[in-house]
Parts: structure tokens; C-alpha cells; sequence
């Protein structure tokens, strides 16, 4: 079965310095990973996916992740926050609840606050 | 651009309605799904549905059903709302089934309803 937990409901950081959101997943075959953010009022849009390519994974904005099997993370960072990245950020495995369709499982959410 | 189109941004209802909540997807994609979003608990899935007349429950089923006469249009129904039904809830798409499965969902802006 496949799950996945955020290490943090809740990360500040202030305009132009690091971020880093945590995510460990847990799956019996290799997964796909995904980043999605969600800005307030508005529906989920992805930011990346892992499909088992490059281990390093560029997204929009500014983001990227890494896959790191051996400690079963996929962790998401930007070196510079902006403003506008505020906002809540589910990390996602994918599984398969049928043989026809892909199931997303979602973690708890990481909300973002960026203070300036 | 896919668009995934949630009907109503906001509904109020009373106990015991009937309730529609409606989704239209212009990507031709196989695949459509409805989400509960509850702050802390991230994103769960209520219903998905792989093909017209087809329907699968997800994880949490119990006091929903749902309808797909036609490809584009997934319905979410709340036979007899309850309060405990008061939530943010969100339509998802995608492409592709077994092997071809993208996994990728695409998602509405979401509907809160409130039901008093």
C-alpha cells in the first residue's frame, strides 16, 4: 500500500531566503511522486512529478525536488522565496486502486506563509 | 490548456437536501474523480469513475453516489445532506488507462458547501 506524510503542517519563511518543504512516502513498487500547490480559493495545479528519470526534478516557479529512495523522500525546495509562492503544497504517491486508473494519494498539506 | 470546470464556487443547503454538485472536463480524458479537501487531512477520495456508466468507490464513499451519462460530465450527489458533509470539494481529470494511465490529474477550482 502506498502512503505519504508531510513532516511539517506549517513552514514561515521570509522573502528571498530558502525553502524547504519535507515529504517521506512510503510504496511497495516505485512510485510516482508529485508536487501540487494549491493558492487560496483555487484549485490544485501541479507543480512536478518523479516518474523514475532524473532523481532531481525541476517544476515550475522556481521549484524542484529530489528523489532520494534510500530514505524514501521527496522534498521540496526553491532557493528564493517570492511573495506569491504563499500557499498550501500536497505532496502526492501515486497507486492504482483498479487495473484501469491511477489513484493519487494525498498528504496532509504544507501551508507556506512568506513573510516579507 | 485542460479545463476542468466545477458548476457552483460556493453552496449553502439544509440538512436533508438533495444535493448536485457538478463537474465538465474539455480534454476528453477517461478518467474523472471527486475529492473531499478538509483542512489537516489533505484531499480524499470520495468517487472516480473510468469510462461513461462506470463508477468505483474511493475511500470514503459512505453518503455519496455519483453519475457519468456522458464523458465529459461527472456528477457528485449527496442523497440527504448532513452537516458533517460541510466541505470544500474538488473535481479531477486525467488521461489514460493501465498502461497509458498519466497520472496526472487536473483539477477544478473546487465547490464549499455548506450545509446547515
Amino acid at each position: 500500500a502506498q502512503s505519504v506524510t508531510q513532516l511539517d503542517s506549517h513552514v514561515s519563511v521570509s522573502e528571498g531566503t530558502p525553502v524547504l518543504l519535507r515529504c517521506n512516502y512510503s510504496s511497495s513498487y516505485s512510485p510516482s511522486l508529485f508536487w501540487y500547490v494549491q493558492h487560496p480559493n483555487k484549485g490544485l495545479q501541479l507543480l512536478l512529478k518523479y516518474t523514475s528519470a532524473a532523481t532531481l526534478v525541476k517544476g515550475i516557479n522556481g521549484f524542484e525536488a529530489e528523489f532520494k529512495k534510500s530514505e524514501t523522500s521527496f522534498h521540496l525546495t526553491k532557493p528564493s522565496a517570492h511573495m506569491s509562492d504563499a500557499a498550501e503544497y500536497f505532496c502526492v504517491v501515486s497507486g492504482r486502486v483498479s487495473s484501469n486508473t491511477g489513484k493519487l494519494i494525498f498528504g496532509q498539506g504544507t501551508t507556506l506563509q512568506v513573510k516579507p | 490548456d485542460v479545463k476542468v470546470t466545477q458548476s457552483s464556487r460556493y453552496l449553502v443547503k439544509r440538512t436533508g437536501e438533495k444535493v448536485f454538485l457538478e463537474c465538465v472536463q474539455d480534454m476528453d480524458h477517461e478518467n474523472m474523480f471527486w475529492y473531499r479537501q478538509d483542512p489537516g487531512l489533505g484531499l480524499r477520495l470520495i468517487y472516480f469513475s473510468y469510462d461513461v456508466k462506470m463508477k468505483e468507490k474511493g475511500d470514503i464513499p459512505e453518503g455519496y453516489s455519483v453519475s457519468r451519462e456522458k464523458k465529459e460530465r461527472f456528477s457528485l450527489i449527496l442523497e440527504s445532506a448532513s452537516t458533517n458533509q460541510t466541505s470544500m470539494y474538488l473535481c479531477a481529470s486525467s488521461f489514460g488507462q493501465g498502461a497509458n494511465a498519466k497520472n496526472i490529474q487536473y483539477f477544478g477550482a473546487g465547490t464549499r458547501l455548506s450545509v446547515l
